[in-house]
């Protein structure tokens, strides 16, 4: 049973527009959501986190939505940029376990 | 401050092999984890551990063993290979005090034949 669900396995984008990346997660007692990044033959990288006591985080390009009444999370990168051309995993935890529960990623094509 | 490293980067092992991947973090974070991705299944957790010391089990922990005997070291062993264990490793560690993100090293590619 996946936890973590990324619906979309890819998503192509012009540059200088929107990227919305989505991720549904089932399990009710995660209290934390991340992005990570990840470009071939590297290990992922850390893009931007939420608490589940919020329902928003910017941090530059990048903002994270989350709806826990839906258990959604969506992340938004405006604009656009050939370099976030890349593959992004969301992730859930519940804190108290020190796991973490990763969805099957979407590979984001930003195209010039 | 190198971050996460993994070693090998790459490697072929016969089927009943044995072999041990090494991952070193120079941060002093607490918690560690071995990941493995496969083709359309993201990043599965295989074992983690919250100290020098412990270990306990992911997702997927059967047929592979852990140790954490340094704080900044956590080696993952495959007493057996198989062909099911064809696939990247990623190590990972976490500060656990307050900051959530997981760092990650580079991968290492196993391939069992």
């Amino acid at each position: 049973d996946q936890q973590v669900k990324q619906n979309s396995p890819s998503l192509s984008v012009q540059e200088g527009r929107i990227s919305i990346l989505n991720c549904d997660y089932t399990n009710s007692m995660f209290d934390y959501f991340l992005w990570y990044k990840k470009y071939p033959a590297e290990g992922p990288t850390f893009l931007i986190s939420i608490s589940s006591i919020k329902d928003k985080n910017e941090d530059g390009r990048f903002t994270v939505f989350l709806n826990k009444s839906a258990k959604h999370l969506s992340l938004h990168i405006v604009p656009s940029q050939p370099g976030d051309s890349a593959v992004y995993f969301c992730a859930a935890s519940d804190l108290g376990t020190y796991k973490y529960i990763f969805g099957t990623g979407t590979r984001l094509k930003v195209l010039a | 401050n190198a971050g996460v490293t993994q070693t090998p980067k790459f490697r072929v092992l016969k089927t009943g092999q044995s072999m041990t991947l090494l991952c070193a973090q120079d941060m002093n974070h607490e918690y560690m984890y071995w990941y493995r991705q496969d083709p359309g299944m993201g990043l599965r957790l295989i074992h983690y551990s919250v100290g020098e010391g412990t270990t306990a089990k992911g997702e997927v922990p059967d047929g592979y063993n852990v140790s954490r005997l340094k704080k900044q070291n956590f080696l993952l062993g495959l007493e057996s290979a198989a062909p099911s264990q064809t696939s990247v490793y990623f190590c990972a560690s976490s500060d656990g005090q307050g900051k959530y993100e997981q760092y990650f090293g580079p991968g290492t590619r196993l391939t069992v034949t």
